[in-house]
């Protein structure tokens, strides 16, 4: 089986960092990306990791630790903006692509 | 604008019936993936097409089919229609499989069964 488990909801404060964290299992990793949802909008792609580190995109960074089957999305310099849904989601090596259930993250003024 | 294109972009029908959605990739992309997104739900995989063929399958019902044309295009068939059958259906496309980890996701087609 799979499954990815992500906080279902998360608060910050506009200016601030925030950590999403998501843990995965499943058969045939290949790598893992974050994707953010607007309401009312389509998924967009923002990071992809495949192997260990931090991949850092502006103010997004992204995770992984394979070994750990856990990654995560670190979000700085908070704005209004990136309230947001952050879903990660794993690829494997039968092409699959599945997502976790999403993250909402509400940004306090 | 990712490039991927889906139509319709609402569709609003009655249980019992069928309905086609369409999806084009990106110009160069090979690779097609469907989702389905229900309320406060997060994107189930249902199907992915690679250059005209059928590469992975997911938790996809029966009543539900998909292809991938010469062309790249994708359909994507829903058929016996029930009413937990509403959702948005993404279509997303990539240049490889899912290794690149990168898709680009069309604005999605929203469904209404009725």
């Amino acid at each position: 089986g799979q499954s990815l488990e992500q906080p279902s909801e998360v608060t910050a404060v506009e200016g601030a960092i925030v950590q999403i964290n998501c843990t995965y299992q499943t058969s045939g990793f290949y790598g893992l990306s974050w994707y953010q949802q607007h309401d009312g909008g389509a998924p967009t792609f923002l990071s992809y990791n495949a192997l260990d580190g931090l991949e850092e995109t502006g103010r997004f960074s992204s995770f992984l630790s394979r070994s750990d089957s856990y990654g995560y999305l670190l979000l700085q310099e908070l704005q209004m903006k990136d309230s947001a849904s952050y879903f990660c989601a794993v690829s494997r090596r039968d092409d699959k692509i599945i997502f976790g259930k999403g993250t909402r993250l509400h940004i306090l003024p | 604008d990712s490039g991927v294109t889906q139509t319709p972009k609402h569709l609003i029908t009655a249980t019992g019936q069928r309905v086609t959605l369409r999806c084009s990739p990106r110009s160069g992309d090979l690779s097609v993936y469907w989702y389905q997104q229900s309320l406060d739900q997060g994107l189930q995989f249902l199907i992915q097409y690679y250059n005209g063929e059928e590469r992975a399958k997911g938790n996809i019902l029966e009543r539900f089919s998909a292809q991938q044309f010469p062309d790249l295009h994708s359909e994507l068939n829903l058929s016996s229609l029930e009413l937990g059958d509403s959702a948005l259906y993404f279509c997303a496309s990539s240049v490889g499989g899912g290794r690149t980890g990168e898709l680009f996701f069309g604005e999605g087609s929203r469904l209404t069964v009725l």
